[in-house]
């Protein structure tokens, strides 16, 4: 199975600050990579996939980077509506796996 | 408005079995595949099994294989999980979601609210 590590489990910043979020993939996955937005009590919603490919309506604020088996989720101005739990999930092969989540409180 | 919506969810007690529904609504159901993810309370996501759309193959996590059976009904524009031998660990609100890849494993860009399975005597 292909284990998802993903860095950190939780920060606090500010309005406005960048926020990095890294995911590392224990074996070759090319960029089958996906990222998800989870607010409380809601399902998760995707942000990127591909690494790096935008979903359709999400704001340019989100960004996606990385191949292989290292990974980066940015938020370039961190937003108050932002706040929520983030995952990478691979889809390089069965069983697909998703990170341990980051947790981004403002 | 596209959606996906679960149901079946509920109170069941250790050994016992659960269906739970996927119905589709407003896209062309039968070209996606379908994914269900579940999540344990304040824990993170775990992926349980994937149906393909036209060649059906099905896939399972192994800490569902041989108990959980994914199908689908495309007429009914709806897929579902028949979870047997359920387990106090099964307990956990499940989503379905959308995948637009034949292959089942893609990105899942539309998910369904969840239901909530409780697994306790």
């Amino acid at each position: 199975d292909i284990q998802m590590t993903q860095s950190p489990s939780s920060l606090s910043a500010s309005v406005g600050d960048r926020v990095t979020i890294t995911c590392q993939a224990s074996h070759y996955i090319n960029i089958y990579l996906n990222w998800y937005q989870q607010k409380p009590g809601k399902a998760p919603k995707l942000l990127i996939y591909d690494a790096s490919k935008m979903e359709t309506g999400v704001p340019s604020t989100f960004s996606g980077g990385g191949s292989g088996t290292q990974f980066t989720f940015t938020i370039s101005s961190l937003q108050p509506e932002d706040v929520a739990t983030y995952y990478c999930q691979q889809y390089g092969d069965f069983p697909l796996t998703f990170g341990g989540g980051t947790r981004v409180e403002i | 408005e596209v959606h996906l919506v679960e149901s079946g969810g509920g109170l069941v007690k250790p050994g016992e079995s659960l269906r739970l529904s996927c119905a589709a609504s407003a896209f062309g159901f039968s070209d996606y595949s379908v994914t269900w993810v579940r999540q344990a309370p304040g824990k993170g996501l775990e992926w349980v099994s994937s149906i393909t759309s036209f060649t059906t193959y099905t896939y399972y996590a192994d800490s569902v294989k041989g108990r959980f059976t994914i199908s689908r009904d495309n007429a009914q524009n709806s897929v579902y999980l028949q979870m047997n031998t359920l387990r106090a660990e099964d307990t956990a609100v499940y989503y379905c979601a959308r995948d637009p890849c034949r292959s089942g494993k893609c990105y899942l860009n539309l998910w369904g609210p969840g239901t909530l399975v409780t697994v306790s005597s």
